[in-house]
């Protein structure tokens, strides 16, 4: 069975652009969690998708939003750019309702300059 | 508010070893507790998990973990440790009550086995 796919790996943005990140599950899976991992903050939970509507939200500022697809693929968006937002975004793919582990993607490396 | 410390940013130890990498939470409830392993470029990889039943939680790659209710504490171990354990370890918690995954994560604890 295929893993958590996510794209694009690397990504460079100016501060002030937009970027979307894109998230594939494990087949079968309904859930997709979102999560940023900083050198500094660790790894914070940004928003979690079940059945294409989101159920869990983190303390992000709304210039982070999501959504999920009838397919369960998610996507991940963020306006207008911050360096602060150089992080290593993680999708994480879970079975059934939502309880048990979360099997992780390899993430999408963003750097903003 | 939810937290999970883990109060070692390093832990050393020799190959061949037993290794402790130490985690304890704070959770509303009942919890469910995980460890997961990060090697360098890449995602999470589960080792183990918590939800219910025997405190001693055996996982992959021969680690296991203790949970203890009174000390509010998960810890990893390992009986033999081998240079190829050397990654970075997060625990992580959730409320077992909200059944959705919204995880606690630790800021993690740097395993380097030596040979």
């Amino acid at each position: 069975k295929a893993g958590v796919t996510q794209t694009p790996r690397y990504l460079i943005k100016t501060r002030g652009q937009q970027v979307t990140l894109s998230c594939s599950p494990i087949s079968g899976h309904r859930s997709v969690s979102w999560y940023q991992q900083t050198p500094g903050q660790g790894l914070q939970f940004l928003f979690e998708y079940f059945s294409e509507t989101q159920r869990n939200k983190g303390n992000f500022p709304g210039r982070f939003s999501g959504r999920q697809f009838s397919n369960s693929r998610s996507e991940m968006n963020v306006s207008t750019l911050e360096l602060g937002d150089s992080a290593l975004y993680l999708c994480a793919s879970i079975p059934g309702q939502g309880k048990g582990e979360q099997y992780f993607g390899p993430g999408t490396r963003l750097t903003v300059t | 508010a939810q937290s999970v410390a883990q109060p070692e940013d390093q832990v050393n130890v020799a190959e061949g070893n037993p290794l402790t990498v130490k985690c304890t939470y704070s959770v509303s409830g009942n919890p469910y507790l995980f460890w997961y392993v990060q090697y360098p470029n890449r995602g999470l990889q589960f080792l183990l998990k918590y939800i219910t039943g025997d405190n001693l939680v055996k996982g992959s790659y021969g680690f296991e973990a203790e949970f203890n209710k009174s000390q509010t504490s998960f810890h990893l171990k390992k009986p033999s440790a081998l240079v190829s354990d050397s990654a970075l370890y997060f625990c992580a918690a959730g409320p077992m009550n909200t059944g959705f995954q919204k995880l606690v994560f630790g800021t993690g604890t740097r395993l380097l086995v030596s040979p």
